[in-house]
């Protein structure tokens, strides 16, 4: 499976403010998606990002609070915008390597907003 | 609003024995079914799929897929020590127009082993 990595592992953030997450991977790959992992919680998908077009969203996530990059294959960012304590979580990208719906996870980002 | 259930446990199984872990889920149209496990404070495992009614065997995990009654569990056998882990369920969110899908999750079953 591809090797992802995530930064930052943890931030601890003031409310009002934004923070970027990197998802990174060894390898090309079609697909990555964004979860959102609140605490005690399963996880939620954000949204798909697409590699040269707009990442599509789920139902109740909205691009002016998560905004999306995807510049190539191996790369991609979350943005988490004007941040409240509602959005404490944990928040991890997955990647389908092989077009098959098998999703490999990242380590996560801890974010814990004051 | 696609659906997937799972008891929340804790099941507690004594080591050696089978441990089952059910799923029920509300999309007829859902095609591929995953088990996760996911250990305190890290991300979730890939351990089993299935894609086809009927059972899948992979070592010690065998999946079990109805979809007539759009039922998916896992059976574990032989359990260890180290299965104790929160086990989460997924089914995919079937879309058109062709690419992976992303996937909607159960709330994960708490599992157990007792040595």
């Amino acid at each position: 499976s591809a090797v992802i990595s995530q930064k930052p592992s943890r931030d601890i953030c003031q409310r009002g403010t934004s923070l970027t997450i990197q998802c990174q991977v060894d390898s090309q790959v079609t697909m990555m998606f964004w979860y959102r992992q609140q605490p005690g919680q399963s996880l939620t998908l954000i949204a798909t990002a697409n590699q040269g077009s707009e990442a599509t969203y789920e139902s109740g996530f909205v691009i002016d609070k998560f905004p999306i990059s995807r510049p190539n294959l191996t790369f991609s960012t979350l943005t988490v915008s004007n941040m409240s304590p509602e959005d404490s979580s944990i928040y991890l990208c997955s990647v389908d390597a092989w077009g098959t719906n098998e999703q490999f996870f990242g380590p996560g980002t801890r974010l814990t907003v004051l | 609003q696609k659906e997937v259930e799972q008891n929340s446990g804790p099941l507690s199984v004594p080591e050696g024995a089978i441990a089952s872990l059910n799923c029920t889920y509300s999309d007829r149209g859902s095609q591929s079914f995953f088990w996760y496990r996911q250990y305190s404070g890290k991300s979730p495992e890939l351990i089993m799929f299935i894609y086809s009614n009927g059972d899948k065997e992979d070592g010690r995990f065998t999946a079990q897929l109805n979809k007539a009654s759009q039922y998916v569990s896992l059976l574990i056998r032989d359990s260890q020590p180290s299965d104790s882990a929160t086990y989460l369920c997924a089914v995919n969110n079937r879309r058109s127009g062709g690419g992976a899908d992303g996937l909607t999750f159960g709330k994960g079953t708490h599992l157990i082993i007792q040595p």
